[in-house]
């Protein structure tokens, strides 16, 4: 079984701050990784995945993730913090080696609240 | 504009009253998933489909049914709603290339209440 955690339900950054949202993850075999964003009163929204290649992606709004396979650990980044970044994160894996249609199949998180405070 | 969307967007109903809620996409994407949201559970899926007629248990399929007879359209249907369905529900949809690797367009929400 597949599995996500996030250790923190909230994080607190001050602005202008580097911010990191951890997560880890568990999944036989080599995994697809996403994060997702949830501001208040909204859907959720794609921020960045890894799927292979380099293990330092980079996605919307200045935000890039480190994939580490040994860590089994995909932690979210931000060099320096906005207000605005404020919202709720959530990591998601995906195992694209499992049988039949079970790759269909995408664990999230428990999500953590991130904070940005002026 | 491509997008998910849902209906209704707010259900107040009662114990037992069967339910549909209806998900549609306009980007013509294999896949559709239906998740529900619960403060400290995060997102849970309940359904998914891999495409038309092709739908799949998530992690908590328990009192919902799903069905996918068009390509765009992907209902979640509650046959007897109990009081611990109560949640934020979201539907989603993407591409199937890649072994799913493309990520998801999510739709506004449902937050259904059941008394």
């Amino acid at each position: 079984a597949q599995s996500v955690a996030q250790p923190e339900d909230q994080v607190n950054v001050a602005e202008g701050n580097p911010l990191t949202v951890k997560c880890t993850y568990s999944v036989s075999g080599n995994p697809y990784l996403f994060w997702y964003v949830q501001y208040p009163n909204r859907g959720l929204q794609f921020l960045l995945k890894y799927i292979t290649g380099d293990n330092l992606v980079k996605g919307s709004y200045g935000f890039e993730a480190e994939f580490n396979k040994s860590q089994t650990s995909f932690h979210l980044k931000k060099p320096s913090a906005l207000v605005s970044d404020s919202a709720l994160y959530f990591c998601a894996v995906r195992n694209p080696n499992a049988g039949g249609t079970s790759y269909g199949k995408l664990t999230f998180g428990q999500g953590t609240i991130l904070t940005v405070h002026p | 504009e491509a997008q998910v969307t849902q209906n209704p967007r707010y259900l107040i109903t009662v114990t037992g009253k069967k339910l549909t809620v209806t998900c549609s996409q306009n980007m013509n994407h294999e896949y559709m998933s239906w998740y529900r949201q619960d403060p400290g559970l995060g997102l849970r899926q309940i359904y998914y489909s891999m495409n038309v007629e092709v739908t799949d248990k998530g992690d908590v399929p328990e009192g919902y049914k799903v069905s996918r007879k068009e390509k765009r359209n992907f209902p979640l249907i509650l046959e007897s709603p109990s009081p611990n369905q109560t949640s934020l529900y979201f539907c989603a949809s993407s591409i199937l290339a890649g072994g799913l690797e493309s990520e998801q367009y999510f739709g506004p929400g449902t937050r259904l209440t059941v008394t």
